[in-house]
């Protein structure tokens, strides 16, 4: 079955310390990969997305993401993290026009 | 550019009720989609529209969820009768048409059922 797996629940960092969030996915072929950002009483933001080419996407807010099709994975990366950070993280996969989201990560922000 | 609106932000109701939401979404886009984001999970795709049509509803409680999409616009999303698991956010996205495009999604509808 198609899923998409954020291992972690809840992480927190330190302001100004650098960021990994996992995901990985359980598809046949590589789908359409994407990150979504969601604050508090907020709509979901797309922080960034993958479709082919280079496997180390550019987002918006300095977060980059890395696609490794060996690992199935698509983690979420930023070099520094800032308190507004502080949100739910969610990975999603498309295949077939369909999108399933990941259970989210809950990013605390220690100061 | 306005983005998605949804109303009611929030809404209380007690179980076996009736509830419904609305939703605009950005101008132009022909895909709406409706999601039930329970407490600690991710969003679950309820229903997509393309223009008016359904285009996936395998994940509607049809038993007692409908939602319609008039005129290709406006979605409206109903619950009836409303159980205490239905408690959840609601919320709508709209995005232009072909695959991998980006969903704009709304504030969401919070909605208890006690």
């Amino acid at each position: 079955a198609q899923s998409v797996t954020q291992p972690d629940i809840h992480i927190t960092v330190s302001e100004g310390a650098s960021l990994e969030l996992r995901c990985n996915y359980s598809y046949g072929a590589t789908p359409y990969l994407f990150w979504y950002v969601q604050s508090p009483g907020q709509g979901l933001q797309l922080l960034l997305k993958y479709f082919s080419g280079d496997t180390l996407v550019q987002g918006i807010k300095g977060f980059e993401a890395e696609f490794k099709r060996s690992q199935s994975s698509f983690n979420l990366r930023k070099p520094s993290v800032h308190w507004s950070d502080a949100a739910e993280y969610f990975c999603a996969v498309e295949r077939a026009s369909k999108i399933i989201f990941g259970s989210g990560t809950r990013l605390s922000i220690r100061p | 550019e306005a983005g998605v609106a949804q109303s009611p932000r929030y809404k209380i109701i007690e179980k076996r009720q009736s509830v419904a939401f609305w939703c605009n979404p950005i101008s132009g886009h022909a895909t709406l989609y409706w999601y039930q984001q329970i407490l600690g999970q991710g969003p679950k795709l309820l229903i997509q529209f393309q223009n008016n049509g359904v285009v996936d509803d395998s994940q509607l409680p049809k038993d007692r969820f409908s939602a319609e999409r008039l005129k290709g616009v406006d979605s409206t999303l109903k619950i009836q009768p409303a159980k205490l698991e239905d408690s959840a956010v609601y919320l709508c996205a709209s995005s232009l048409e072909g695959p991998g495009t980006e969903q704009f999604f709304g504030p969401g509808t919070r909605l208890t059922v006690l």
